[in-house]
């Protein structure tokens, strides 16, 4: 059971933005520790697209940002493009369990 | 080319065991902790174990705990899950993690391709 809630889809046209929210609570997120974002494809190993709330790892795009208040964090994705069609997953500590812990996923879709 | 490779999985019956090993290449496992992260047919990334850099320290899931035991051989670039007593909620490709301390925690960042482990009689 994740402890991280996200919204199970989002879609959006060619050139939108899009954003996915990742509620936590006061053992992870709200505790301080970092977000980090993984981007699936389909058929693929996760990748790792943000770190440390808002940071992109070297290759990735300035499309992707992301952010953190308080309990949640938020990826957008800006200028969106088809092969941006995957899924995304949050990731953080929590203190309560003594473990990591990943989001519920989310499915972006390009219409 | 830095990468993680995983093998070891198969199909098993329930109660049998298997484990799994990862091997590295490209780069050195020794100054890492690593983790093992599972995907079930169709659902998302479950966090399962971590073992410390030198091995001293080992943390896992609740749905393993007492069943799974994670282990490493850093002379070997290795890592390896020991899995027994298995249950069909078990089935999952398991994905060897590279763990690097980024700004603001510890983040995922080098993942294997995952090896397929199914549980069924």
């Amino acid at each position: 059971q994740s402890v991280l809630t996200q919204p199970p889809s989002v879609s959006g046209a060619p050139g939108q933005r899009v954003t996915i929210s990742c509620t936590g609570s006061s053992s992870n997120i709200g505790a301080g520790y970092g977000v980090h974002w993984y981007q699936q494809l389909p058929g693929t190993a996760p990748k790792l697209l943000i770190y440390g709330n808002s940071n992109r790892p070297s290759g990735v795009p300035d499309r992707f940002s992301g952010s953190k208040s308080g309990t949640s964090a938020s990826l957008a994705i800006s200028g969106l493009q088809a092969e941006d069609e995957a899924d995304y997953y949050c990731q953080s500590y929590d203190s309560s369990l003594i473990a990591s812990v990943f989001g519920t996923g989310t499915k972006v879709t390009v219409l | 080319q830095v990468q993680l490779v995983e093998s070891g999985g198969g199909v098993v019956q329930p109660g049998r065991s298997l484990r799994l090993s990862c091997t590295a290449s490209g780069f050195s496992i020794s100054p890492y902790a690593l983790h093992w992260v599972r995907q079930a047919p169709g659902k998302g990334l479950e966090w399962v174990a971590i073992i410390s850099y030198d091995g001293s320290q080992k943390y896992y899931a609740d749905s393993v705990k007492g069943r799974f035991t994670i282990s490493r051989d850093n002379s070997q670039n290795t890592l390896n899950l020991q899995m027994n007593s298995l249950r069909a909620e078990d089935t999952a490709v398991y994905h060897c993690v590279r763990e690097r301390r980024v700004v603001a925690g510890d983040a995922f960042d080098i993942w294997g391709q995952g090896t397929m482990v199914t549980v069924s009689s």
